[in-house]
């Protein structure tokens, strides 16, 4: 099992739905989650951070965590053309503070 | 501004060069990172730093070396070693140790390496 796992895509969502993306972890991970946006070209950049239980809102970003299943979500509500990229999952590994990446799930907005 | 700088932006190499890609943050971050990026793939750690004059060897650093000389500086050399560099190179930098709840790595704008 990789320790942090993400579904590659593409995943294909309506202009203005939900857009839902996953990540699931290893009993090695733990600590907080982040999840990172990349544009095709670019640097991935930290869209949103989350340590607790339960769900974390910003704009229209829902980080989710949930320790004993081990996910933690990312949901962008409203979804435009611009949100079209690939979202990156990553978490601190346990034993060596290592931030462990997850490939990515490339997220594509169709108007 | 605060941030991490990256240069070339574009870098050509030919076949038997050595190349050394630049990295410089004004974060006063204790760590960083290299990592290369393939079309359509992940993130792939190369060499890491916690501290001046000390680095460790990541998942592929065959064919790479760096130096930390200094805090801000964390340069990458491709070597003629490395059989198939093409690829996009980001760096990154962080704090380092138990990670305090929002710690997390921070991305330069990547250098785009190709081998003619």
């Amino acid at each position: 099992q990789k320790e942090v796992e993400q579904n590659s895509g593409p995943l294909s969502v309506p202009e203005g739905a939900i857009a839902s993306l996953n990540c699931t972890y290893s009993d090695r991970v733990s600590q907080s989650f982040f999840w990172y946006r990349q544009y095709s070209g670019k640097s991935p950049e930290l869209i949103m951070s989350i340590y607790s239980n339960g769900d974390k809102e910003d704009g229209r970003f829902t980080a989710q965590l949930n320790k004993a299943s081990q996910y933690v979500s990312l949901l962008i509500r409203d979804s435009q053309p611009s949100d079209s990229a690939t979202y990156l999952c990553a978490g601190y590994m346990d034993s060596n503070y290592q931030l462990i990446w997850g490939a990515g799930t490339k997220l594509i907005i169709k108007p | 501004d605060g941030g991490i700088t990256q240069s070339p932006k574009y870098l050509f190499r030919k076949e038997g060069q050595n190349v050394t890609l630049s990295c410089e943050q004004n974060l006063n971050h204790d760590a960083m990172y290299w990592y290369r990026q393939d079309p359509g793939q992940g993130l792939r750690l190369i060499y890491y730093s916690q501290i001046v004059n000390d680095f460790q060897k990541g998942d592929i650093a065959e064919g790479y070396s760096v130096s930390r000389e200094k805090k801000e500086s964390f340069p990458l050399t491709v070597t003629s070693a490395q059989k198939n560099p093409t690829a996009f190179y980001l760096c990154a930098s962080s704090g380092w140790g138990p990670p305090q709840f929002e710690d997390t790595q921070y991305f330069g704008p990547g250098t785009r390496l190709t081998v003619l």
